[in-house]
């Protein structure tokens, strides 16, 4: 079946702009997250959607970022204001909660590389 | 902050060999799991290891887990050109209330061919 995609592949954009990603999940999976990884870095959680719970947006890391998602289909994650700091590639992964987060694998999508000059 | 920490950073080794690498982390956890990454994209799942194992074997993976130690290690034995990746572990964590996957800073494996 088809994996998690993201669009677009890559974007570059000027600093101030506004940038919009998008995630589409695997079909089923209720739990969606966005992570951020710095060129040579580890992932950066930035925020998780499960279900028609409220979002775990702990790790947006200023009110510049904001995230939605439409019931349990497609989310965009929103970047206002661009700034040369963000250039990251953008990973969303999804996944079919189990019992517990600990124990769920998470599906990743090939990511949105994002640059701002 | 990212409480898993790969060690070491870079590792470059001629097909063949066995390539080993470890991850610690600092708080309690009910698994750990190990992620595969090609090329800067996607992450791709490897294996799970629950804190009641201490060892776990997938094809040519072995996963070692060391709860007193806090420590994991994923050995990949008669690697491949192909296993060229990046390979990063990630645990559970209570952090703010929340659960959550902690991702280490990742081990970067080159296999020479």
């Amino acid at each position: 079946g088809a994996g998690v995609s993201q669009s677009p592949s890559n974007k570059v954009t000027e600093k101030g702009k506004d940038v919009e990603l998008r995630c589409d999940p695997i079909s089923g999976h209720t739990a969606l997250y966005w992570y951020r990884q710095r060129l040579g870095q580890g992932l950066e959680f930035l925020i998780y959607f499960q279900g028609n719970s409220a979002p775990d947006k702990s790790g947006l890391p200023s009110d510049r970022f904001s995230a939605e998602r439409t019931g349990e289909s497609v989310s965009t994650l929103t970047i206002q204001r661009t700034q040369q700091e963000d250039s990251a590639v953008y990973l969303c992964a999804s996944s079919q909660p189990g019992s517990s987060l600990s124990t769920d694998t998470q599906y990743f999508g090939p990511g949105t590389r994002l640059t701002v000059l | 902050s990212q409480q898993g920490e790969e060690d070491p950073q870079a590792l470059s080794i001629q097909e063949g060999e066995n390539a080993t690498m470890n991850c610690s982390y600092k708080t309690s956890i009910n698994n750990l799991q190990w992620y595969r990454q090609n090329s800067g994209r996607g992450l791709v799942h490897l294996i799970l290891i629950r804190s009641n194992e201490r060892e776990k074997h997938s094809g040519r993976l072995r996963v070692t887990l060391d709860t007193s130690k806090k420590s994991s290690s994923l050995l990949i034995t008669a690697s491949r050109a192909a296993d060229t990746a990046s390979y990063f572990c990630a645990t559970d964590q209570i952090i703010q209330g929340a659960q959550k996957l902690v991702f280490g800073q990742g081990t970067r494996l080159t296999i020479n061919p």
